[in-house]
């Protein structure tokens, strides 16, 4: 199985900083990968697939980089409707998420 | 406009079953793959179990193989998930999720979720 470990696990923030996630893999993935944000009492929504494109609608703020076991994604600059939380997934081998990284106000 | 509304959810003892089930509209059904994901409330997300589009190949986490089956009606445009001997541990909102494509099968769509809580 091909575990995803995110880091860090919590990040505090002010509006306006570079925000950014890592997802590393256990093994390599490619570019198999895409992340999620996702709001307390809502469903994950997708920002980035295939490790760099951007979902369709998704500001241009988010960015995703990385190939084969080491991925970030990059907030440029902060919006207060970024406060959330952030899942990487892979879907080269089944599907596995990330722990997920927690966005808050600093 | 895609919706996917999951229904079934309830309390339930441990050992019973349960079937959840998914509504699909504003897409062409019977063309794509579709998930199940949970989330333990206040937790991560946890992949489940996925269905081809004519249901030829389906697969299942190991946390629940052997005891959730998978199925799809593509007529009445709906996603099943069977629960059978459930344990507390199973407890969890449980998604339906629409693959964007076979090539790119990441979740593009998802549904809201419907609670399942496994107690005595």
């Amino acid at each position: 199985d091909i575990q995803l470990t995110q880091s860090p696990s919590t990040l505090s923030a002010s509006v306006g900083d570079r925000v950014t996630i890592t997802c590393r893999a256990s093994q390599s993935i490619s570019y198999w990968l895409a992340w999620y944000q996702q709001k307390p009492g809502k469903a994950p929504k997708p920002l980035i697939y295939k490790a760099s494109s951007l979902e369709s609608g998704v500001p241009s703020r988010f960015s995703g980089s990385g190939s084969g076991t080491e991925f970030t994604l990059t907030i440029s600059s902060l919006q207060p409707d970024d406060f959330a939380t952030y899942y990487c997934q892979q879907f080269k081998s089944y599907w596995t998420f990330g722990q997920g990284t927690k966005v808050e106000m600093k | 406009e895609v919706q996917l509304v999951e229904s079934g959810g309830d309390l339930v003892q441990p050992g019973r079953s349960l079937r959840l089930s998914c509504a699909a509209s504003g897409f062409s059904f019977n063309d794509y793959a579709m998930h199940w994901v949970r989330q333990i409330p206040g937790k991560g997300l946890e992949w489940v179990s996925g269905i081809s589009r004519n249901s030829g190949s389906i697969t299942y986490a190991d946390s629940v193989k052997g005891r959730f089956t998978m199925s799809r009606d593509n007529a009445k445009n709906s996603l099943y998930l069977q629960m059978n001997r459930l344990r507390a541990e199973d407890t969890a909102l449980y998604y339906c999720a629409k693959e964007y494509d076979s090539s790119i099968p990441y979740f593009e769509y998802w549904g809201q979720g419907t609670l399942v809580t496994v107690s005595s």
